[in-house]
């Protein structure tokens, strides 16, 4: 059972765009909800991260909205660079991120110039 | 260089061959966990292990081992591999000193089992 939803599974966006990346998630005892960045032929990298008692983290040109009572959230890329493709993978844990941790499918996330 | 180290980075075997992935990281780290990544799945974790002798399932355990004997080390064994195990395999570590941390992820086993 696939307890945390991420769209779109591609994403196409022009340099200078905004991407955006959703995420759904069931659990309600979840309490971390990371955002990963993995670049061909290596390991995913923690991007942002976000707790449910903010509803919106920003890092740079990163922005995570968090919506609790529609268990949703969502990365926001802006300006979106060619350096920024790659493909991103959301997550939920609980206590922390010191248990079991449920990703997303991945977005692939293709900026053109 | 902090790091987490995985070998081999790519094996193919054969049905019924057991095997073992060897995960190292050199932080000092109490949390530990194999992942799997396969095509339209994304990552889906296998096990975990909070600290030393302390393990528990991630989401798809079945058919694989682990054992937590050391702080930096966690291998994960295949006693009887088959070809639904072919994928690529990532272990991660992360310090339990206070919760939210980040988690680092090691290069990459790539498996092929025939």
């Amino acid at each position: 059972q696939q307890q945390v939803k991420q769209s779109p599974q591609s994403l196409i966006v022009q340099k200078g765009g905004i991407s955006i990346i959703n995420c759904a998630y069931e659990n309600t005892a979840f309490d971390y909800f990371p955002w990963y960045q993995q670049f061909p032929g290596k390991g995913p990298a923690l991007l942002i991260a976000i707790r449910p008692d903010v509803s919106e983290k920003k890092e740079g040109r990163f922005t995570i909205s968090f919506n609790k009572s529609a268990k949703q959230f969502s990365l926001h890329i802006m300006d979106s660079q060619p350096g920024d493709s790659a493909t991103y993978f959301c997550a939920a844990s609980r206590d922390g991120g010191y248990q079991k941790v449920t990703f997303g499918t991945g977005t692939k996330l293709q900026v053109i110039p | 260089e902090a790091q987490v180290t995985q070998n081999p980075r790519y094996l193919i075997t054969v049905t019924g061959k057991k095997l073992t992935v060897t995960c190292s990281q050199n932080m000092n780290h109490e949390y530990m966990s194999w992942y799997r990544q396969d095509p339209g799945l994304g990552l889906r974790q296998i096990y975990y292990s909070m600290n030393v002798e302390v393990t528990d399932k991630g989401d798809v355990p079945e058919g694989y081992k682990v054992s937590r004997k050391e702080k930096r080390n966690f291998p994960l064994i295949l006693e009887s591999p088959s070809p639904n195990q072919t994928s690529l395999y990532f272990c991660a570590s992360r310090s339990g000193s206070q919760v939210y941390n980040e988690q680092f992820f090691g290069p990459g086993t790539r498996l092929t089992v025939l």
